[in-house]
């Protein structure tokens, strides 16, 4: 079972929606992650939270450490948005990937 | 920000060969860089972790005879694919942070196929 899970696994949205990805984890962490994946491959850390909503520019994330929940939220979304959006939490030395959200926006 | 860059970004080669990726921080020092493997349609997976000056922890059902891993300095990272085979090819992507607490910065990957 995969410590950490994602929702929802594919979405489509058009452009200017507002977008919600969720992601769950089982056990206790130190920091949660969400990284975004372009189609080529490359990989940028968006956020790195431990507690509370963390914004920069249209992204926002929050974290429920009680509820063990954090959500990634785009608002005014763009066809250059898309891509597959990754939370990980970090354990003690090392990262465990959620499955990703291949998020499409139709201009 | 901080850079982290991979070579090659592309490799082919013939079963049975070997191939060198390397992983760079290109404006800060990293005692700790990770390697992951990507196939498609699938998320990471962690396969070691690179400590520098030291030998590397592989995750469970990653064979350390097969993936070597050599961190010589604060600043590079080399992950050698050994006696490579067509199952072997994937997406291999590093990270690296001034600490394994904070931001990790992703190299642009290397894509390895294995003919």
């Amino acid at each position: 079972k995969n410590e950490v899970e994602q929702s929802p696994q594919n979405l489509t949205a058009q452009e200017g929606e507002f977008i919600t990805i969720n992601c769950s984890y089982s056990v206790g962490i130190s920091a949660l992650h969400w990284l975004q994946q372009h189609p080529g491959g490359g990989i940028v850390s968006l956020f790195m939270l431990s507690s509370g909503k963390k914004k920069h520019g249209r992204l926002i994330a929050t974290i429920n450490i009680q509820e063990k929940h954090s959500s990634l939220h785009i608002t005014a979304s763009h066809p250059r948005d898309s891509a597959v959006y990754i939370c990980a939490r970090m354990g003690r030395n090392q990262f465990y990937f959620g499955t990703g959200t291949s998020l499409t926006v139709i201009p | 920000g901080a850079v982290v860059s991979q070579h090659p970004s592309r490799v082919i080669c013939k079963s049975g060969t070997s191939v060198k990726i390397e992983c760079r921080s290109l404006d800060f020092q990293a005692t700790t860089m990770f390697w992951y493997r990507q196939f498609p349609k699938q998320s990471l997976m962690l396969m070691a972790t690179s400590n520098e000056g030291s030998k590397a922890t592989y995750e469970q059902g990653v064979e350390k005879d097969k993936f070597l891993i050599n961190h010589a300095s604060l600043t590079l990272s080399t992950l050698t694919v050994t006696s490579a085979h067509p199952e072997d090819s994937s997406f291999y992507i590093c990270s690296a942070g001034l600490n394994v607490q904070e931001t990790q910065y992703f190299g642009p990957g290397t894509r390895l196929l294995v003919l």
